[in-house]
């Protein structure tokens, strides 16, 4: 079973461009999510899908994180401007069916650095 | 809202010693309980889960008991390996938000031959 993709791997930019990351799921997996995960710190949700529908991006700095998953399977995280502190890994997880219990499966990660 | 704390790392270990780290969370209701392991260069994957109360979760020697009344997850292995060395992440799923994890900081491990 193919595992979770995400690409690319590695992302420098400077401050106020704009970038995006790509995710595919496991295929059959409803639920996906996207993590921040800063340097030293655990990972923390910004948006979760189900299907193509989002659950909860109330952790997702709206004016300038953007994310879809328009056919319900792949997905992009979009941040336009960048800023420093966005430097991070952005970490795709997919879930079977998206309740508590179920056990969450990792891509590798997007390391973004801002200049 | 819900929290996960557990001790800071790094934890420093000879192979063969006892490995405990702590993890206590603050949740409403009846969280799912996670450990998490990321070895060096490799992404977050699942070590074990417990998702009741008293329930024991384990996998490649490593343990943990759902501790409703400390609201604790402590991992344990009784003889760690230079193998086991990765970063360690306790986190929580809790019905009243969705399916989403909340994670703790991460307990770095460092086993030495």
């Amino acid at each position: 079973e193919a595992g979770v993709a995400q690409s690319p791997r590695y992302k420098i930019i400077e401050k106020r461009q704009s970038v995006a990351f790509w995710c595919n799921p496991i295929s059959g997996h409803a639920t996906l999510y996207w993590y921040q995960q800063i340097l030293g710190q655990g990972p923390k949700l910004l948006i979760q899908f189900q299907n193509n529908g989002v659950v909860d991006d109330s952790q997702l700095p709206k004016d300038r994180f953007s994310a879809e998953r328009l056919k319900g399977v792949d997905s992009t995280l979009k941040i336009q401007p960048a800023k420093l502190e966005d430097s991070a890994v952005y970490l795709c997880a997919s879930s079977f069916r998206g309740q508590g219990s179920d056990e969450q499966y990792f891509g590798p990660g997007t390391r973004l650095t801002v200049t | 809202g819900n929290s996960v704390t557990q001790m800071e790392g790094p934890v420093t270990l000879s192979e063969e010693a006892f490995l405990t780290i702590n993890c206590t969370y603050t949740a409403t209701g009846y969280p799912s309980l996670f450990w998490y392991v990321q070895y060096p260069g490799e992404g977050l994957q699942l070590l074990l889960k417990a998702t009741k109360a008293d329930d024991k979760g384990s996998n490649k020697g490593f343990e943990a008991t759902y501790r409703k009344e400390t609201t604790s997850f402590h991992l344990e292995k009784g003889s760690v390996q230079v193998s086991d060395s990765a970063v360690y992440f306790c986190a929580l799923s809790a019905n009243n938000a969705g399916n989403m994890l909340t994670f703790g900081g991460g307990t770095r491990l460092m086993v030495k031959p």
